[in-house]
């Protein structure tokens, strides 16, 4: 079956610093999205990317998606104590099919 | 935040008793899901519904069952609890956007401990 791998599994990062996490699947996808969950709380969806090669940002965040369509990558630049979190991957291998997510990064912020 | 409530939120239960957790949508939408999270598995699907007494399994489906007799309310019923349920289960939903794809909501979450 389709299989989504993160990596790192965990990142800690000084504040102010930035970092990448990667996202790779084993089949081309039709879209991926991300997720991110706070401690104790519930995946929140942050976006969605669907064409080939597109890069996406929010604030400081640069989501990009890649050119053949199995991997991804999340950016975050001068991160902040509010980036703390497990970030996660998902992808769809169709348009309407189930999401399958990947293990997360767990994001920790060193003041 | 998608109007989503899962009951119970926290639940202690022992081994070999049934358990049902139950999500209720206002949002109308077609698709529920229920997910279970754990260290080190991220999310993973236990069943899904795409209509009302329509459902199908997830990757991770055996000791669980669903049902949906309305559009709003998706029971995960665990007919005989086990030590490797204990989990925290998310119910979600979703509305195909068609060529882009599902966007899926999350409720807060059921913390279940099976003793």
């Amino acid at each position: 079956g389709q299989q989504v791998m993160q990596i790192p599994q965990y990142q800690h990062v000084q504040e102010g610093e930035d970092f990448t996490t990667y996202c790779n699947s084993s089949t081309t996808l039709s879209n991926i999205q991300w997720y991110k969950q706070r401690p104790g709380g519930h995946p929140v969806f942050l976006i969605q990317l669907v064409k080939s090669g597109e890069v996406k940002k929010q604030k400081r965040l640069t989501f990009q998606f890649g050119e053949a369509k199995k991997n991804s990558s999340l950016h975050i630049t001068a991160t902040q104590t509010t980036d703390v979190g497990t970030y996660f991957c998902a992808g769809e291998r169709a348009a309407g099919n189930k999401l399958t997510f990947g293990g997360g990064t767990r994001v920790l912020v060193k003041p | 935040d998608a109007g989503i409530t899962q009951s119970p939120r926290h639940k202690v239960t022992e081994t070999g008793t049934p358990v049902t957790l139950r999500c209720h949508q206002t949002e109308n939408h077609r698709y529920m899901y229920w997910y279970r999270q754990d260290p080190g598995h991220g999310l993973r699907l236990i069943h899904y519904s795409y209509g009302v007494k329509d459902t199908d399994k997830g990757e991770v489906s055996d000791g669980y069952s669903v049902s949906r007799s309305k559009t709003e309310d998706f029971l995960l019923t665990l007919e005989s609890a086990t030590s490797s349920q204990t989990s925290v289960y998310f119910c979600a939903i979703s509305e195909t956007t068609g060529i882009t794809g599902n966007t899926i909501y999350f409720g807060e979450g059921s913390w279940l401990t099976v003793v």
